[in-house]
Formats: C-alpha cells, structure tokens, sequence
C-alpha cells in the first residue's frame, strides 16, 4: 500500500495557461476525490468519482475545470485558462467501500502558482 | 455558508497538557465526523472519526467527544506532545444521504511547547 500519489508536486505557469494535474489512488480503492486548499484554509471539495463515474460536483468546479478517471484507476483534473485565484493545493483522496463509508486518505498534493 | 465552524484558530499548550479544540455544524444531515492532521507540506492524514450514535470515542490520546442534541464536536489531546503540533481540521460528511464529500472547518493551528 503506497498512498496515494500526487504528479506534479508544483506547478508554476503564467495566467492563461492550461495546467493537467495527476493522481494515483491507493491501489483498489474505487472512490477518488478532488479538494482545493488555500493558504489558511480547511480543504474544499470539488468532485468524486466511484469507479469512472463523477457522481457530485462542487459549484467551485467551473467550465474551466474538468476532471476524468477514465479507466477507473488514475485520474487527472486540468484547469483551462488559468487566473490568479485557482492559486492554491489540490488535493486529492480515495476511500474503498461501495456500501459503507471508508476513511478518505489523502496524497500530499500539487501546489500550484499563478504569475 | 460556512458549515462547520472550528475554534480556536490557533492554540499553544505546554507539554504534557491537554489540548481542546472545538467544532460547530449547521447540516443536521451530517453522520459522518473525522478529525484530520496536516503538516506544512502534507496533505490531512485522518486522526480519528465518530458516527452520532456514540457520545464518545478514543484512540489512544486523542478523544472525540460528541454533542447531537448542541450539534459540536470536540477533540482532546491528551498529554499533548511536541510532535503534536500541526494543523488539525475538524470535517463532516452526510453518508446517509449518500453525499461523500467532506465539508471541513478552517482549522486549528497547534503548538506544542517544550
């Protein structure tokens, strides 16, 4: 059990850039979950997925962002046209369970930076 | 609408003490309350949960007692250690309603002094 695993670590790109962030769950869990922390702040949820199905979307989830977990595995989120305020953590998690509620573990994140 | 209300935002105990932080939540179709740990750098690392069928539960030093009829939470450190000191968040969920998002307080910032 390795943890779930977060690809960049940091991200730094100009505003208006298109930025693709990757996360790996632990290995068989089927729900993921996307939050967003800024500095100071408790983390937000943006979305989950069981299996490959998005099943909640937050508000905070623009037509800027769009997330996909296309095999049931891996999922990436990307954030098109970048602005200064989507700086912030992206945090992802995954729990296992299809009927109960499981723990939601969380990777360390990609910080991203908007010059 | 902030949902679940933390306090206090930051807190300093001596080594050895307890360590109390508290959270408020308005959804009365939360069911699902984890306390979580964040390192600078890290992301949360869960701590303990509890379901409001139970008033209290402990794991190790750390306790959370539970209020449904106030609708709090509270978390107790117990002999509070350096390595303790972190930020803690304080999250609700509405399992039952089938909604697994986690709705978290804006944290609590401890420090553990020697």
């Amino acid at each position: 059990d390795t943890g779930v695993s977060q690809d960049p670590r940091h991200k730094i790109t100009k505003r208006g850039q298109n930025v693709t962030f990757r996360c790996d769950p632990i290995s068989e869990h089927n729900r993921l979950y996307w939050y967003r922390q800024t500095l100071g702040q408790g983390p937000e949820f943006l979305t989950y997925f069981q299996n490959e199905a998005q099943l909640e979307k937050s508000r905070l989830l623009s037509d800027r962002f769009s997330a996909e977990r296309p095999k049931g595995s891996f999922s990436t989120l990307e954030i098109q046209r970048t602005e200064q305020g989507d700086s912030a953590m992206y945090l992802c998690a995954s729990s296992s369970g299809q009927f109960s509620n499981q723990p939601q573990h969380f990777g360390d994140g990609t910080r991203l930076s908007i010059l | 609408q902030q949902q679940v209300k933390q306090s206090p935002q930051s807190l300093i105990v001596q080594k050895g003490g307890i360590s109390i932080i508290n959270c408020a939540y308005e959804n009365t179709a939360f069911d699902y309350f984890p306390w979580y740990q964040q390192f600078p750098g890290k992301g949360p690392a869960l701590l303990i949960a509890i379901r409001p069928d139970v008033s209290e539960k402990k794991e190790g030093r750390f306790t959370i007692s539970f209020n449904k009829s106030a609708k709090q939470f509270s978390l107790h450190i117990m002999d509070s250690q350096p390595g303790d000191s972190a930020t803690y968040f304080c999250a609700a969920s509405s399992i039952g309603a089938g909604s697994y998002q986690l709705t978290f307080g804006k944290g609590t910032k401890l420090s553990v002094i020697p």
